[in-house]
């Protein structure tokens, strides 16, 4: 693909329903970033794959949220017992090495209702 | 870790040249500077990146302070599809090293 992929574009779910959010980087990209915005905020780091290095994980806001990058590619971000405050774009990043320039998806809006 | 501050918001004219200003004053040795900018509805865009010399690409420029306390994005010629959030972000040397996003300055281009 020409550019950063991520899916559904929209998801709507229940409050303390389970979601996926998946993200396909430019192929070769080593390194994949994951955001969050909520209205008329600024992007909140969530996590941050680099190579086969450990996850830097310092960004995801509690234990509900996990994210999985399979063979140095597709990455899913899992939130479990979604809230309402989880209600945000969810945005995805990469880039062909960790100094590159970053190239991000179009997101995934997540609401909780 | 280092951080940057930039004003809120700027005004500019269309076709004029704009200089958004970054000040990064516990910046080390081993940050490199980088912009973003996100247009409305959309995900950030790459501008440009640099560590101690000015940086020229069909984007922007980035010219940096000497002490490297201070940076400036300049757009040549703003038009109104450069109204977006800009963003001045500083970011260590090593694979380590995540990229993380401020609050921005928020561009409005005018005619």
């Amino acid at each position: 693909g020409a550019g950063v992929s991520q899916s559904p574009s929209n998801k709507v779910t229940e409050k303390g329903k389970d979601v996926e959010l998946r993200c396909d980087p430019i192929s070769g990209h080593t390194a994949l970033y994951w955001y969050r915005q909520s209205l008329g905020q600024g992007l909140e780091f969530l996590i941050y794959f680099q190579g086969n290095s450990a996850p830097d994980k310092s960004g995801l806001p509690s234990d509900r949220f996990s994210a999985e990058r399979t063979g140095g590619s597709v990455s899913t971000l899992t939130i479990q017992r979604t809230q309402q405050e989880d209600s945000a774009v969810y945005l995805c990043a990469s880039s062909l090495k960790w100094n590159t320039e970053a190239f991000f998806g179009q997101g995934t809006r997540l609401t909780v209702v | 870790d280092a951080k940057t501050t930039q004003p809120n918001s700027m005004e500019s004219n269309e076709e004029e040249p704009v200089h958004l200003p970054c000040n990064h004053s516990t910046i080390s040795g081993t940050d490199y500077i980088h912009w973003y900018r996100q247009l409305p509805s959309q995900g950030p865009e790459y501008v440009i990146h640099g560590l101690t010399s000015n940086v020229n690409n069909r984007m922007a420029s980035l010219a940096i302070a000497e002490d490297r306390k201070s940076s400036t994005l300049i757009l040549h010629r703003a038009t109104l599809r450069d109204a977006a959030v800009y963003y001045c972000i500083l970011r260590k040397s090593g694979t380590a090293s995540k990229l993380t996003f401020g609050t921005g300055t928020r561009l409005q281009v005018t005619l």
